[in-house]
């Protein structure tokens, strides 16, 4: 299947610190959405996006939906020790009524 | 509250044994699916549903199946024949598949020995 390319795979950061990560693809997208996995648990939706140049923030979380169509990157200000967990990054390929494209997450860990 | 429930959240089998996992959902979304998470290898698509009585294969459906008889209920059943069954089993639905996020429920563990 399609594959976005999603980095970092993890991050070590100490609190306060501010985080980014980015997925990148070869194939155009018309949406890109970032969840957030705690352990044991689901994956819940942080922020979508549906316009290319879009920013959009969620409290500490910035997400931007990359002009090209392409890419998206995803901010977090100020980092706290909730922040730890594992974040994906999701797309809809502009062709064809397919599922998302799923990014295989970058896992951080905040130190006190 | 409207949500997604998967259950149980952990379960056992003995190899060469089939198991169903749950899911149902309350949110009247047409478009159901199944990932299967390892460590390291994110989110990979087993099957979806758009509809009732329809559903298509993902990346990894194979030792897999589902059936779609009512637009709340989901079930994936293990088969024998999949090599590899030990993994976190995520169920989502959206209200459609096409520019729709993805409501997850909480996931079952299944440990096959």
């Amino acid at each position: 299947g399609q594959q976005l390319n999603q980095s970092p795979q993890s991050m070590f950061i100490q609190e306060g610190e501010d985080v980014s990560m980015n997925c990148t693809s070869s194939s155009i997208f018309n949406t890109w959405l970032w969840y957030k996995q705690d352990p044991g648990e689901g994956p819940v939706l942080l922020i979508a996006l549906y316009k290319a140049g879009e920013l959009t923030s969620n409290g500490r979380l910035t997400a931007q939906f990359g002009i090209t169509r392409k890419d998206s990157f995803l901010n977090i200000s100020a980092s706290i020790p909730s922040d730890v967990g594992i974040y994906f990054c999701a797309g809809q390929l502009l062709s064809g009524n397919t599922p998302l494209v799923f990014g295989k997450g970058t896992r951080l860990s905040v130190i006190a | 509250d409207g949500g997604i429930t998967q259950s149980p959240k952990y379960l056992f089998r003995k190899e060469g044994q089939n198991v169903t996992l749950s899911c149902e959902q309350n949110l009247n979304h047409d478009a159901m699916y199944w990932y299967r998470q390892d460590p390291g290898q994110g989110l990979r698509l087993i099957y979806y549903s758009q509809i009732v009585n329809d559903f298509q294969k993902g990346d990894i459906a194979e030792g897999y199946s589902v059936s779609r008889e009512k637009k709340e209920s989901f079930p994936l059943t293990v088969t024998s024949a999949q090599k590899n069954p030990t993994a976190f089993y995520l169920c989502a639905s959206s209200p459609r598949v096409k520019n729709s996020p993805l409501h997850f429920g909480n996931g079952t563990r299944l440990t096959v020995t």
